[in-house]
């Protein structure tokens, strides 16, 4: 199965700074079928990446996607107090899905 | 968007099976493919496997030998039952809409595997 390595495992930045979180695939993303998700305390993940960069149904533009192959980014620009969770990525392009082990973006 | 609801036991019993159903609410379920995901406390998510309203099933091969997953459409539900239960099957479970990449969620369900 692919394993999914994302970078860092934590991240502190403050309100307005910008976010940049890493996705490592152990082998190439078919399609590059490659999800972000974002999880809060004692909430479900929400859906905001799918193939690799197309935002989904309500997801504000600051958050982007990018990557192909082996290495994919979350980008969330212009930090707001609500965007501090725990995201992780998902590959779908080959079975079984798998998901990276998160990174936790917290305020400095 | 469509509403789903997890249910069952929060305690079994090491070696017994545990059973979870899914209610689906806000919507049809012969409309998607349904799938269940499991995240044990303080760690990353898991795909379990996910079925069809007409029963066909896709599951993980780390799991396959112990899971099975049904779905009743009159009741507009689906259920997950996995054999022979350990410590570490101790986990949130969670039910969500789609066979790829889920977009609704259930709230989660802890279970805990204990005598």
């Amino acid at each position: 199965e692919i394993v999914l390595t994302q970078s860092p495992g934590t991240l502190s930045l403050s309100l307005g700074e910008r976010a940049t979180l890493s996705c490592r695939a152990s082998q190439s993303v078919t399609n590059s079928y490659l999800a972000w998700y974002q999880q809060k305390p004692g909430q479900a993940p929400r859906l905001l990446i799918y193939g690799a960069s197309t935002r989904a149904t309500g997801i504000p533009e600051r958050f982007s996607g990018s990557g192909s192959g082996t290495d994919f980014t979350l980008i969330i620009t212009r930090l707001e107090p609500e965007d501090f969770a725990v995201y992780f990525c998902q590959q779908y392009g080959t079975s079984p899905n798998t998901f990276g082990q998160g990174t936790k973006l917290q305020i400095k | 968007q469509v509403q789903l609801q997890e249910s069952g036991p929060g305690l079994v019993k090491p070696s017994e099976t545990l059973s979870l159903t899914c209610t689906v609410s806000g919507g049809s379920i012969t409309t998607s493919y349904w799938t269940w995901i499991r995240q044990p406390p303080e760690k990353g998510l898991e795909w379990i496997g996910c079925i069809y309203y007409s029963g066909t099933t896709n599951y993980n091969p780390s799991l396959k030998s112990r899971v099975t997953m049904s779905v009743d459409t009159s009741k507009s539900q689906f259920s997950l039952k996995l054999d022979s239960v350990t410590a570490a099957d101790t986990a949130v479970y969670y039910c969500a809409r789609g066979q790829l990449v889920p977009d609704d969620w259930g709230q989660g369900t802890l279970v805990t595997v204990s005598s």
